[in-house]
């Protein structure tokens, strides 16, 4: 089964880049890599999404081995509103389309003013 | 307001007495999803559903039932609770496509004593 293996904590000086690291080294050809990063007493939030490419969006970037085994979530500049838990997820497509979603334990991000 | 809603958020409970969680979604999506919460673990996979009538296990399905007669809807039934199912529990809705996005639900917290 798809996994993820990421690190239990974190910590960013405000306004400094951060990068998050996730590995998934039994990831397969179709499966997506999913960001989402959860505050205390809510849901989890997307953040980002890629396939084989680094993406970009308002949030964060995403920066994806060649080999796909892992992926980078980056931060560019963490304010306080960024610390959270950040999760990385597979997106696994099955036989006949189903579709899995494998969640990691996350990393707990504390951001130090 | 695009928006997944969950009902109760919050149950205490006695072990064996029958409980439904509610789940709807205003998105039109025909992806849902349920995931339980645990310290330490992170968020795991329960049931998930591709459409109406199209239900699948996810990682932790034992102890949980689900149906999806309305695509809207999509409820998680304990038959029987018992204590190591007192968990926070999340609901989500996407489009589907392993590039799609989910969005979760505020959470439901349940306690079986």
């Amino acid at each position: 089964d798809a996994k993820t293996t990421q690190p239990n904590s974190m910590e960013s000086n405000e306004e400094e880049p951060v990068h998050l690291p996730c590995n998934h080294s039994t990831i397969s050809g179709t499966d997506y890599i999913h960001w989402y990063r959860q505050l205390p007493s809510q849901g989890p939030e997307y953040v980002i999404h890629g396939l084989t490419s680094n993406v970009n969006n308002r949030m964060a970037s995403l920066a994806i081995a060649e080999d796909r085994k892992s992926s980078t979530l980056i931060l560019h500049r963490a304010t306080l509103r960024d610390a959270a838990v950040y999760y990385c997820i597979l997106r696994v497509t099955l036989s006949g389309g189903y579709q899995k979603v494998t969640f990691g334990t996350g990393t707990k991000l504390q951001v130090i003013p | 307001e695009a928006q997944v809603t969950q009902n109760p958020r919050y149950l205490i409970t006695v072990t064996g007495k029958k409980l439904t969680v509610t789940c709807s979604q205003n998105m039109n999506h025909e992806y849902m999803s349920w995931y339980r919460q645990d310290p330490g673990l992170g968020l795991r996979q329960i049931y998930y559903s591709m459409n109406v009538e199209v239900t699948d296990k996810g990682d932790v399905p034992e102890g949980y039932k689900v149906s999806r007669k309305e695509k809207r809807n999509f409820p998680l039934i304990l038959e029987s609770p018992s204590p190591n199912q007192t968990s926070l529990y999340f609901c989500a809705s996407s489009l589907l496509g392993g590039e799609q996005p989910q969005h979760f639900g505020d959470g439901t917290r349940l306690s079986i004593l």
